[in-house]
């Protein structure tokens, strides 16, 4: 399995743009989990779907954010409209919703906002 | 909820010598851990975890990690250093019945030589 994809890798964007960050998770996983790095703020679970369904939410930080999970094979993080303090790497993982099994992570996607 | 806390933000070791990263947990039952490890500019990959049975860990490149239950601890460690595990590393904690994975701030070593 390639593991969970993530596109595009980088991102720049002028304050005010809509921005679309993609994840394809791992075939047969059936959770996924968006996460954002800052230096300020470490991880943080923005939002988890369990079987496409969104579990827990509460990590998005305004109505700004959204996500959305249409198949088992893709999911979207959209960002409108984006500011500079969005600037942050964004994670997608994936895992099987079985207890004590670990999140497959992507390689990131670094988004830069001017 | 669960949540780990990871004591220091950076360490640095000798090439050869000790690593010793700390992590406690917080919650109301025995959790699942993982360690994970981020080198610059990639993803987290997982160095091991703990769910149940042997309290000893071992995982890739050499770690290990011991839970004790009494100290509410999941420290890692590596007998021997190696420039190449100059990283940036995560403990983390899900709770039984709970798919989510909550992090600690992350600890970065450098290894001198």
């Amino acid at each position: 399995d390639a593991g969970v994809i993530q596109s595009p890798r980088h991102e720049v964007t002028e304050m005010g743009q809509e921005v679309t960050l993609r994840c394809k998770p791992i075939s047969g996983h059936n959770s996924l989990f968006w996460y954002r790095q800052t230096m300020m703020r470490g991880l943080e679970l923005l939002i988890y779907f369990n079987n496409n369904v969104p579990i827990d939410d509460s990590g998005m930080p305004e109505d700004r954010f959204s996500a959305k999970m249409p198949n088992a094979s893709f999911s979207t993080l959209k960002i409108q409209p984006s500011e500079p303090r969005d600037s942050a790497v964004y994670f997608c993982a994936s895992s099987l919703a079985k207890g004590g099994t670990e999140a497959f992570f992507g390689q990131g996607t670094r988004l830069t906002v001017v | 909820a669960q949540s780990v806390t990871q004591l220091g933000s950076h360490v640095s070791v000798s090439e050869g010598a000790l690593v010793l990263l700390r992590c406690n947990y917080s919650s109301s039952v025995p959790p699942y851990l993982f360690w994970y490890v981020q080198y610059p500019n990639q993803g987290l990959q997982l160095l091991l975890k703990y769910t149940t049975g042997a309290t000893l860990v071992k995982g890739i490149n050499g770690f290990e990690a011991e839970f004790k239950k009494s100290e509410t601890s999941f420290h890692l460690t590596k007998p021997s250093a190696h420039m190449s595990d100059a990283a940036e590393y995560f403990c983390a904690v899900s709770g039984r019945g709970d798919y989510k994975l909550s992090f600690g701030a992350g600890t970065t070593v450098t290894v001198r030589a």
